[in-house]
Parts: C-alpha cells; structure tokens; sequence
C-alpha cells in the first residue's frame, strides 16, 4: 500500500515569486492536513480539508492557501515568497469523518528554500 | 490554547538503556495522543497511536501511557539502540478536526 506522496521533494525559489506544493494522500484516506515545520518555531498546523472542505486553518497569512481535489490529492500556494517561508512542508493523510482509529500519516516533506 | 510540552529537550544515552519521554499537555479534551519520531530532513514516522478511552499501548520496544486527567503521556523505549536516534514527537487530537498541535520534541542520540 503506497504512503504519502508529497511533490516535489526539494524547491528553490526567489523571493516574490509563488510556489505550488503537492501531496497524495493514502488511498481511502478523505483527509489531508498541512504543516510547516522550522528550527526556530517547530510544527506549526496551515490547513486541514476532509472530502473537498476547509475544516480549519491555521495562524498564516493569506498568502498561504490551499485546496482538495475530488481524489482526495491536494496542493498549497505560497504567493509572493518571503524568506521567512523557507520551511520543509509536510503532508498529513488519515481517514477523517467519524472514523476512531484517525492515525495520522505524513509525506517525507517538501524543502522550500526561498533565496 | 492547547499547549504541548515535551521534556527533556535533548537526551543522549550509552547503547542498552531503557528511556523514559514525556509529554504534557494543557487542555485535557483530546480525542487521542499520538507520538512520533523524525530522522533528520524526514518525514513523521507514527509510532504508536493511544485514544482517549486508553491507558497505554504497546509496539515492540517501545511502550506509549496516556494519563489524560492530569495532561500527561510518557513513551517507554526499552533496551535502546542506535538505530532510535531521532526526534520524537507527541502530538494531541480534539474531536472533530484531523489538525494535529505538536509538542517541542525530544532530541534522542544513542551512543554504541
């Protein structure tokens, strides 16, 4: 059974510019969430969707947006890069809904280094 | 606010030893607790997963206990090795949301 998928795995990108970061979740898993982790701050939550919706969105800013497809693969746009935004960017996957047993599984992460 | 506190920050032990992480949490409404380790520039391994109805779990090595009225959980790894060095996280879960909020994590390196 394939894991997390998160693509692509390293990113170099100039300050203002966008950036588009994508993840395949599990198959069956309905739910993706997204994470920046950094040295200085450690995991910090950006977004969470379940069959196509926003649950809930974390403490950023609206340069940072997302979306869910109807096969449960979603992507997140950094727009207008800042170097603070130099980040790996992890992926989470679970069943979601009413399942119980919501285990949460993560992608190897996407590098982005804004220069 | 949820608050998730991981102590001690960084340990490092001779091979054999059995280890002892915690985790405290502020907000004792969680769904479940779960914990994870990262090697360095990875992804979050999950190791064990522990809902609120539970006392502990077990995987191999590595033994995880959930005390939610007093917002603590500790994870065991008996007989350490090398190979578990990493860090290690906890993370709690409240009802209805998948978002996870972290703890600070323990850095873990086993010496042979």
């Amino acid at each position: 059974k394939a894991g997390v998928t998160q693509t692509p795995r390293y990113l170099i990108k100039t300050r203002g510019q966008q950036v588009t970061l994508s993840c395949s979740p599990i198959s069956g898993h309905r739910s993706v969430s997204w994470y920046q982790q950094t040295p200085g701050q450690g995991l910090q939550f950006l977004f969470e969707y379940f069959s196509e919706t926003q649950r809930n969105k974390g403490n950023f800013p609206g340069r940072f947006s997302g979306r869910q497809f109807s096969n449960s693969r979603s992507e997140m746009n950094v727009s207008t890069l800042e170097l603070g935004d130099s980040a790996l960017y992890l992926c989470a996957s679970s069943l979601g809904g009413a399942a119980v047993n919501t285990e949460a599984f993560f992608g190897q992460g996407t590098r982005l280094t804004v220069v | 606010k949820q608050e998730v506190t991981q102590i001690p920050a960084a340990l490092s032990v001779p091979e054999g030893e059995n280890l002892v992480l915690n985790c405290s949490f502020t907000d004792s409404a969680i769904y479940n607790l779960q914990w994870f380790r990262q090697d360095p520039g990875k992804g979050l391994t999950s190791l064990l997963l522990i809902q609120s109805s539970q006392r502990e779990q077990t995987s191999g090595r590595l033994n995880a206990s959930l005390d939610k009225s007093s917002g603590r959980s500790t994870l065991y790894i008996a007989a350490s090795q090398p190979g578990d060095s990493a860090t290690y996280l906890c993370a709690v879960r409240r009802h209805n949301t998948d978002k996870l909020i972290f703890g600070t994590g323990t850095r873990l390196q086993v010496f042979p």
